[in-house]
């Protein structure tokens, strides 16, 4: 398994602002993820964070906006740039260790952010 | 067409009763399933994965594949109070890109 860490854990922003997320695993993996989740809806993928390249976007959501970062096997930040009402949600980090053949994904605390 | 389906409820089971949820998905060609389940204002919690087709035992949850009927399932027996949480079915589809789509999620409420 994995354990994630994300800070920060929740935050009110300005519109017009950015935000970065951080997301730490305790080991090294193969595949990190950012979702989305709004209220009472189930998550949704917003990009795959690719060590030492450029993130993959889903349809929908862009670099410009969410642009991503992943320096290492263990760490990843998301930003939420000049945000506004929309953009308040929960934020997940998502990681998927790799090892032993199997795919399994764990999830991060979650960053619930409200923008005003 | 979805592609990953669940009734979202509320399924509401006395406490004590088996809770059976279920989750169909429409890429046929789909390697992997998980369970996870989501406390209010909580993040996903892995419960259990199959890759096979048939029933993978774990403490008081069955999960169940039929690839042939694109559907899986995961039973709850002797469903507690403490089980009331939204269960999301993930699947991992047929491209490589190792992203898993998750359904909408079904909210348990286990009742006393």
């Amino acid at each position: 398994s994995a354990v994630i860490s994300q800070k920060p854990s929740r935050d009110i922003c300005q519109r017009g602002t950015s935000l970065t997320i951080q997301c730490q695993v305790d080991s090294q993996v193969t595949m990190m993820f950012w979702y989305r989740q709004q209220p009472g809806q189930s998550l949704t993928l917003i990009a795959t964070a690719n060590q030492g390249s450029e993130a993959t976007y889903e349809s929908g959501f862009v670099i410009d906006k969410f642009p991503i970062s992943r320096p290492n096997l263990t760490f990843s930040t998301l930003t939420v740039s000049n945000m506004s009402p929309e953009d308040s949600s929960i934020y997940l980090c998502s990681a998927r260790p790799g090892s032993g053949g199997t795919d399994t994904q764990y999830f991060g605390p979650g960053t619930r952010l409200t923008v005003l | 067409q979805k592609e990953v389906e669940q009734n979202s409820g509320p399924l509401s089971v006395p406490e004590g009763a088996i809770a059976s949820l279920n989750c169909t998905y429409s890429d046929r060609g789909s390697q992997s399933f998980f369970w996870y389940r989501q406390y209010s204002g909580k993040s996903p919690e892995l419960i259990m994965f199959i890759y096979s087709n048939g029933d993978k035992e774990d403490g008081r949850f069955t999960a169940q594949l039929n690839k042939a009927s694109q559907y899986v399932s995961l039973l709850i027996r002797d469903s507690q109070p403490s089980d009331s949480a939204t269960y999301l079915c993930a699947v991992r589809g047929s491209s490589n890109t190792g992203k898993l789509i998750f359904g909408q999620g079904t909210t348990l409420q286990v009742k006393p």
